[in-house]
């Protein structure tokens, strides 16, 4: 049963729009949760984090909101760019009690179009 | 500072066929990973490590083994490959305490094919 769930595999948004990317996630024990972007070939790159005591946080043009009430988090690009075109993975962690191991989403594909 | 490298880059192996993967992080990190990326399953991960010498299994850890006798170096065995373990094999590495030791950092991959 997967406990950290992206429901949209992919994503096609014009540049200079928002991207909105969602991640779903069932264990409220989750105490850090955390966004990362993978180019082909790459490994994944550390994007931006919230912990779940807040509610939101913003870096330059990416914020992530958290609703834990629902048990949901976003990422928004704005603007978005050509640039930010890769998958982005969704990632949810237990804490240093936990090896601070994380659970990841399946990853949904964003496509900036010029 | 190179952060987390991993040999190789590319395997192809035989079933029943072994090989060792071996990652490698200079940043002095406590804890150190091992994941498997398959399309539509995000990353799992297949045993990690808190510590030298310590290690523990994750989420897959069947049909693999690893072992942690340096801080730097952690090794991903395969003793008899499957073709269930085509995968592409991620290392990563973090900081145990602090508030970036959610954040780990990743190697750029070991993409495995068994046939």
């Amino acid at each position: 049963d997967q406990q950290v769930k992206q429901n949209s595999p992919s994503l096609s948004v014009q540049e200079g729009r928002i991207s909105i990317l969602n991640c779903d996630y069932t264990n409220s024990m989750f105490d850090y949760f955390l966004w990362y972007k993978k180019y082909p070939a790459e490994g994944p790159t550390f994007l931006i984090s919230i912990s779940s005591i807040k509610d939101k946080n913003e870096d330059g043009r990416f914020t992530v909101f958290l609703n834990k009430s629902a048990k949901h988090l976003s990422l928004h690009i704005v603007p978005s760019q050509p640039g930010d075109s890769a998958v982005y993975f969704c990632a949810a962690s237990l804490g240093e009690g936990a090896g601070n191991m994380l659970t990841f989403g399946g990853g949904t594909r964003l496509m900036v179009k010029p | 500072n190179a952060g987390v490298t991993q040999t190789p880059k590319f395997r192809v192996l035989k079933t029943g066929q072994s090989m060792t993967l071996l990652c490698a992080q200079d940043m002095n990190h406590e804890y150190m990973y091992w994941y498997r990326q398959d399309p539509g399953m995000g990353l799992r991960l297949i045993h990690y490590s808190v510590g030298e010498g310590t290690t523990a299994k994750g989420e897959v850890p069947d049909g693999y083994n690893v072992s942690r006798l340096k801080k730097q170096n952690f090794l991903l065995g395969l003793e008899s490959a499957a073709p269930s373990q085509t995968s592409v094999y991620f290392c990563a590495s973090s900081y145990r305490v602090g508030r970036s030791s959610y954040e780990q950092y990743f190697g750029p991959g070991t993409r495995l094919t068994v046939t």
